[in-house]
């Protein structure tokens, strides 16, 4: 089954704690992406990847990394972090460009950091 | 930032009625999509439309992409109880192929 596979779907941590959040495709697509989404702000975009070893910012990048080593999997490094990033995240595919065709979501992994 | 105004942000409606909502915008488009999030989902893509003037179904679903490319409205008929969800729509800028969000209207259907 053709699917962006996030782990974990739940992650309570302290501030201050390095954690990853993992996102696998299974579709060979180029382009990978992650958003977060908070209530009455809907969908805001972290950081992308064109292709392997291309990363680029989105519009909400401090606090985040990224890394692209292979064309499957896009993680998301969250070096320290603070309360503010309780979010619920989700990473994103598409064949090519930003969303051509339409993006395939992951399901979805909600941070608490307290 | 760039901006999709989507609107209404909720909608209360008995099952079985028709539902309409829209995103518009001051930029131009070349892409608009539709997507459905159900609680504790990733959102699910309903329908692209590609060109002006664009009408596409997808079984009760039906979108449409403005003459102006500023513009796109999604309607769902005769509403049931598993349409329940966030609906979000996203566009394409003409200029840069870089894609927005709406901030999504969530759909409630009271029995």
């Amino acid at each position: 089954e053709a699917q962006v596979t996030q782990n974990p779907r739940y992650l309570i941590t302290v501030t201050g704690k390095k954690l990853t959040v993992t996102c696998s495709q299974n579709m060979n697509h180029e382009y990978m992406s992650w958003y977060r989404q908070d209530p009455g702000l809907g969908l805001r975009q972290i950081y992308y990847s064109m292709n392997v070893e291309v990363t680029d910012k989105g519009d909400v990048p401090e606090g985040y990394k990224v890394s692209r080593k292979e064309k499957r999997n896009f993680p998301l490094i969250l070096e320290s972090p603070s309360p503010n990033q309780t979010s619920l995240y989700f990473c994103a595919s598409s064949l090519s460009g930003q969303g051509v065709g339409g993006y395939t979501f992951g399901s979805g992994t909600r941070l608490t950091v307290v | 930032g760039q901006q999709l105004n989507q609107s209404p942000q909720s909608m209360f409606i008995q099952e079985g009625e028709d539902v309409s909502m829209n995103c518009t915008s001051s930029s131009i488009f070349n892409t608009w999509l539709w997507y459905k999030q159900d609680p504790g989902e990733g959102p699910v893509l309903l329908i692209a439309l590609y060109k002006a003037g664009e009408l596409t179904s997808n079984g009760r679903l039906t979108a449409q992409f403005g003459i102006t490319r500023k513009d796109s409205f999604l309607n769902i008929s005769a509403s049931i109880p598993s349409d329940v969800g966030i609906y979000f729509c996203a566009g394409r800028l003409n200029r840069d192929d870089k894609i927005i969000f709406g901030k999504g209207t969530r759909l409630h259907i009271l029995p």
